[in-house]
């Protein structure tokens, strides 16, 4: 199975950095990769699917980008709401996986 | 607008099963799968599998696959989880999402606790 490895863990930033997540995939994905945003006691909501395609609704400082084996998230100016958790999850194949997650916390 | 709603939270003893319903409303039922997804006590995410609700095809992880099954009723438009022979670690919040692929719509998720 396809495993699928973020970095980093765990960040600390600022209202107003901008901040980049990386997803890398153990083998080529193409671009079946989605992004979400995890709150504390909530379900998922997805940001981005096919690697750059933002989600209706979605606000415009968020994109995606990468193909293959790696991809990244950027949040180009954080905002006090973006404080979360960020999990990548590919979809290639019948067999789908998510990276362990990102953690953005408040420097 | 599209709503996915589960049933309620379980507490089951070790070697059990549990069944989680999602009940699907706001949309052709049909037309999209669902994935079931579950979260570990401060964990990550874990994707189970994936049912056509056109035709009931699934996919399951390979780690769970002897032990889940995936089934859909498009007469009420629901999808449910089974999990049989549960271990502690089994503890988790499942939720079911909509979509064959990326998970655009969620469920509230159901709490399962195995606990002896």
């Amino acid at each position: 199975d396809i495993q699928m490895t973020q970095s980093p863990s765990t960040l600390s930033a600022s209202v107003g950095d901008r901040v980049t997540i990386t997803c890398r995939a153990s083998q080529s994905i193409s671009f079946w990769l989605a992004w979400y945003q995890q709150k504390p006691g909530k379900a998922p909501n997805l940001l981005i699917h096919t690697a750059s395609t933002l989600e209706s609704g979605v606000p415009s400082r968020f994109s995606g980008s990468g193909s293959g084996t790696d991809f990244t998230l950027t949040i180009s100016s954080l905002q006090p709401d973006d404080f979360a958790t960020y999990y990548c999850q590919h979809y290639n194949g019948y067999r789908w996986a998510f990276g362990q997650g990102t953690k953005v916390e408040i420097k | 607008q599209v709503q996915l709603v589960q049933s309620g939270a379980e507490v089951k003893k070790p070697g059990a099963s549990v069944k989680v319903s999602c009940k699907a409303s706001g949309y052709n039922y049909p037309s999209h799968g669902i994935s079931w997804v579950r979260q570990a006590p401060g964990q990550g995410l874990e994707w189970m599998g994936w049912i056509s609700a056109y035709n009931g095809n699934t996919n399951y992880a390979q780690r769970l696959q002897d032990r889940v099954t995936m089934t859909t009723d498009t007469s009420t438009s629901t999808a449910y989880m089974e999990l049989r022979s549960l271990r502690s670690d089994d503890t988790a919040v499942y939720y079911c999402a909509r979509g064959q692929g990326h998970m655009d719509y969620w469920g509230q998720g159901t709490l399962v606790t195995v606990s002896s």
